[in-house]
């Protein structure tokens, strides 16, 4: 089993760009979560959906925070425009619907200039 | 006040010590309630899983989950250098997906 899939894995931009981090969950798993760590807030649900339908993005910081998942298969978190203060490890996790365990990838760190 | 404290740390024990991590929370709405540990750089992994009250071990870990206090704990006996980690708690309502964390505790096990 490949694990929950994250790209980039670093991720170095400047105050106004557009940032896209991308997520492939488990295979079958049909829950999808984004998370944001920091040493001040810890690590915070920005959005979750399930079989692709967005459940709760009461999370989601502003409208700079956009969630999308296509298919069962990717998901993309987009930031635009990116400000120093969004600069954080992102963590994608996937579940099966229902189930408690959430298994983590290895996060996107990133750091706005 | 937020819905699940933790106390950061950090805590630093020796080798072979007991170590006790502990949670309080305020929703008593929480029915799920899940220890993770995250190595440095990583992300976290699911360590322990408790529904409802009551004891659960596995090997050198316990969890105990008291619903009355709202307080939950994981301990970690004969710790060991490779148990050095941010553990965070987390839990959640029976109604929802969203699970909410704690801060995470930075534990070190010293040689």
């Amino acid at each position: 089993d490949a694990g929950v899939i994250q790209s980039p894995r670093h991720e170095v931009t400047e105050m106004g760009q557009e940032v896209t981090l991308r997520c492939k969950p488990i295979s079958g798993h049909n829950s999808l979560f984004w998370y944001r760590q920091t040493m001040m807030r810890g690590l915070e649900l920005l959005i979750y959906f399930n079989n692709n339908v967005p459940i709760d993005d009461s999370g989601m910081p502003e409208d700079r925070f956009s969630a999308k998942m296509p298919n069962a298969s990717f998901s993309t978190l987009k930031i635009q425009p990116s400000e120093p203060r969004d600069s954080a490890v992102y963590f994608c996790a996937s579940s099966w619907a229902g189930k408690e365990t959430q298994y983590f990838g290895p996060g996107t760190r990133l750091l706005v200039l | 006040q937020k819905e699940v404290e933790q106390d950061p740390g950090p805590l630093s024990v020796p080798e072979g010590a007991i170590v006790s991590l502990n949670c309080t929370y305020s929703n008593s709405a929480f029915q799920y309630f899940m220890w993770y540990r995250q190595y440095s750089r990583k992300g976290p992994e699911l360590l322990m899983y408790t529904y409802s009250s009551g004891n659960k071990e596995d090997g050198r870990f316990t969890a105990q989950v008291d619903k009355s206090s709202k307080y939950i704990s994981l301990f970690i006996r004969d710790s060991q250098p490779s148990d050095s980690a941010t553990y965070l708690c987390a839990m959640k309502a029976s109604n929802t997906g969203k699970l909410i964390f704690g801060q995470g505790t930075t534990l070190q096990v010293k040689p």
